[in-house]
């Protein structure tokens, strides 16, 4: 157990759908991630969030929407994706956004758009 | 920005040898290189990391090389377990506090 939870585990959505993705930290960490993995393009970094501000959008399309309403918590909104988004996203954290610190990464949310 | 390549991309190794896995970055400035350990159906983990003061580290059966100059820098892993069969992935610092991880290395060690 890392300290950072991922909910759900598994999900299988229509293109159509909106869904969400969880993320809770239990690290007292100030700094939350979301990268994408797939077999193209592994360990993708799509947003950073520093003490709840948004710092960076890895040119990510809209239909991927984040939130983070507190240092603990980070969300992934999800509203019609496309096949080719179906892939393993993976929440982390870290003490602050700072290149030095270790990355801790959740177990991942395993997405497949239908 | 920074652009890391990692090589090779597929490993396999019988138990008991050695593997070593190369990375090169393309930005002079970078200074601090971690190693990733993703294990099949596991999280990304960090099992070594190496700081640019420094040309070599080591930790048990693992160590990490870097030569500033040459930019590249890489992993060593001796006496190779079953165990050690997983993806590795090598970072480096892609500019303002984020890392850009490398393609991933899949090794695989054979009794």
């Amino acid at each position: 157990e890392t300290g950072v939870t991922q909910t759900p585990r598994h999900l299988v959505m229509g293109m159509t759908n909106k869904k969400s993705l969880k993320c809770e930290q239990h690290l007292g960490h100030n700094a939350m991630y979301w990268y994408k993995q797939s077999a193209k393009k592994p360990l993708e970094l799509m947003f950073v969030y520093n003490f709840k501000e948004q710092t960076e959008n890895n040119s990510v399309p809209s239909r991927f929407s984040p939130e983070c309403p507190n240092s603990s918590h980070l969300f992934l909104h999800l509203h019609t994706l496309q096949p080719e988004d179906s892939a393993l996203y993976l929440c982390a954290s870290s003490p602050t956004q700072d290149e030095r610190n270790t990355i801790y990464f959740g177990e991942g949310s395993w997405l497949t758009v239908v | 920005g920074e652009n890391v390549e990692q090589h090779p991309s597929t490993l396999s190794v019988q138990e008991g040898d050695s593997a070593v896995i190369k990375c090169t970055y393309s930005d002079s400035a970078s200074n601090y290189f971690p190693w990733y350990k993703q294990e099949l159906g596991k999280r990304p983990q960090l099992i070594i990391d190496i700081r640019s003061n420094v040309g070599e580290k080591k930790d048990q059966r693992i160590a990490v090389t870097l030569n500033k100059t040459a930019k590249h820098f890489s992993l060593h892993i001796t006496e190779t377990q079953p165990e050690d069969s997983a993806v590795y992935f090598c970072a480096a610092p892609g500019g303002y506090n984020k890392l850009i991880f490398g393609a991933g290395t899949r090794l695989a060690v054979h009794p």
